[in-house]
């Protein structure tokens, strides 16, 4: 069965730099949501999508930006990178409300 | 708001031992989804059980089961007779069974360690 794709699985970025991650949801699975997880912490809310709409918003700083596109699939843009950035970056998507979160392998995201 | 609280940071037993990890949450609606994911030293997140709140009977699956006490707000995982293989860290979550999108909180981790 297709699950959550996520792209790149490993990156490596200089202070100040863009990073860009991308998230493809499981077919019809219509919503998206962003989790960050510092080392030693549990995944925190960044942000999610609902029928490519900005649905919900959490402790994501204005560095960062996300949008879902008309296939569904997500990017999550970073700029101005900070050494805090790095983490897990999951993804998730769900067709409906607790109908099952289906998490991608994660991007683990270094910055240097 | 919803929170999760896992007390337990860290659990080490010796293999075959049986561990139960603690979960209690906090939420003010009436209807939720709890759920158990392990995460293994690869990184991924692996789903383990979603419970409804409607639903209060435990549930068992090989050597895995679950307790949820709906009246102590805690749905508490134990494995039996432990394997090496089952070293990682465990996290409960809770979101509300609401329409839209929402989102997962999830509890703090508890790290379990089997040892040899």
């Amino acid at each position: 069965a297709a699950g959550v794709i996520q792209s790149p699985r490993h990156l490596i970025k200089e202070k100040r730099e863009t990073a860009t991650l991308k998230c493809y949801p499981i077919p019809r699975h219509d919503t998206v949501y962003w989790y960050q997880q510092g080392p030693g912490q549990d995944p925190q809310f960044l942000i999610s999508f609902y029928e490519k709409m900005q649905s919900d918003k959490g402790s994501i700083p204005d560095r960062f930006s996300a949008q879902q596109f008309s296939d569904y699939h997500s990017e999550l843009n970073m700029s101005s990178l900070e050494l805090g950035d790095s983490a897990l970056y999951f993804c998730a998507s769900t067709a409906r409300t607790g109908s099952g979160y289906t998490f991608g392998s994660g991007t683990r995201l270094t910055v240097v | 708001a919803q929170k999760v609280t896992q007390a337990q940071t860290e659990i080490s037993v010796v293999e075959k031992e049986d561990v139960t990890l603690d979960c209690v949450y906090e939420t003010r609606d009436t209807t939720y989804y709890l759920f158990w994911y392990k995460q293994p030293p690869s990184g991924e997140l692996v789903f383990l059980i979603r419970r409804n709140s409607f639903d209060e009977q435990n549930e068992i699956s090989g050597r895995y089961s679950w307790n949820f006490q709906k009246s102590t707000s805690s749905f508490n995982f134990t494995i039996t007779a432990s394997q090496v293989v089952d070293s990682a860290v465990y996290f409960c979550a809770l979101t509300p069974l609401l329409q839209g999108a929402q989102k997962l909180v999830f509890g703090q981790g508890t790290r379990l360690t089997i040892n040899p």
